[in-house]
């Protein structure tokens, strides 16, 4: 499954298949990139992150790809599992402010078994 | 072991009333944060707090006070709490500053649904 456009609320994907999550962000000035997963009931967990100096950059199942031409950002799970129902967030920090994590609105992920 | 904690989980109270939200982290880290989670799940950032002092503070009602005794807490006072204040509040912490060689992962807490009644 895959969403596509600036931002697809929702993503319904079958057990086993890849998943896609996309992000567009906005900020050029931006230089480092982060994913996070909300679970219901809980705060959002680090996932995977990626500074503006590399393109992709994976995990254990996820890659992060970052296409700075046209601002887009994409989370890839592979093989994904029921427990990877949640919500996804990508998140940025300008260069300009250390501290200040912008948040995207958040994919919501659903695995039908 | 639970790294960034916040009590209470839940909080139901009545318009007008003055709440707090409290806030430890057992990471070590220099930097906290809170962000507001509204019904949409929309994340945004109110507050930052590094070594106790305050870095960030976006466009927050000044009913909103954030207090920091030490670089492990970071509480949340909200007076004469408002209907529109209803929200689920997050509490993260993150390592040094980049430009002091740390990174700017952050780590979140459970949450703390508020609710205004």
């Amino acid at each position: 499954g895959e969403s596509v456009g600036l931002h697809l609320p929702t993503l319904s994907v079958q057990e086993g298949d890849n998943s896609i999550i996309n992000c567009a962000y906005s900020n050029s000035a931006s230089d480092y990139f982060i994913w996070y997963k909300q679970e219901s009931g809980k705060g959002p967990q680090f996932i995977i992150d990626i500074r503006s100096n590399m393109d992709k950059r994976q995990g254990q199942r996820v890659t992060v790809l970052l296409n700075k031409t046209v601002k887009h950002l994409s989370l890839q799970i592979a093989a994904t599992q029921p427990g990877d129902s949640a919500v996804y967030f990508c998140a940025e920090i300008p260069g300009s402010n250390d501290y200040k994590l912008s948040f995207g609105a958040g994919t919501t992920v659903t695995v039908r078994a | 072991d639970t790294a960034v904690s916040q009590t209470p989980k839940y909080l139901v109270t009545q318009m007008g009333n003055d709440k707090s939200i409290k806030c430890e982290q057992n990471l070590g880290h220099d930097t906290m944060y809170w962000y507001k989670q509204d019904s949409k799940k929309f994340l945004k950032i109110m507050f930052s707090y590094n070594n106790k002092e305050l870095i960030i503070n976006e466009t927050v009602p000044n009913r909103f006070s954030p207090k920091s005794p030490d670089k492990a807490h970071l509480n949340l006072h909200i007076n004469s709490l408002e209907l529109g204040d209803s929200a689920v509040y997050f509490c993260a912490s993150s390592q040094l500053p980049r430009s002091s060689g740390g990174t700017d992962t952050q780590y979140f807490g459970p949450g703390t649904r508020l609710t205004v009644l």
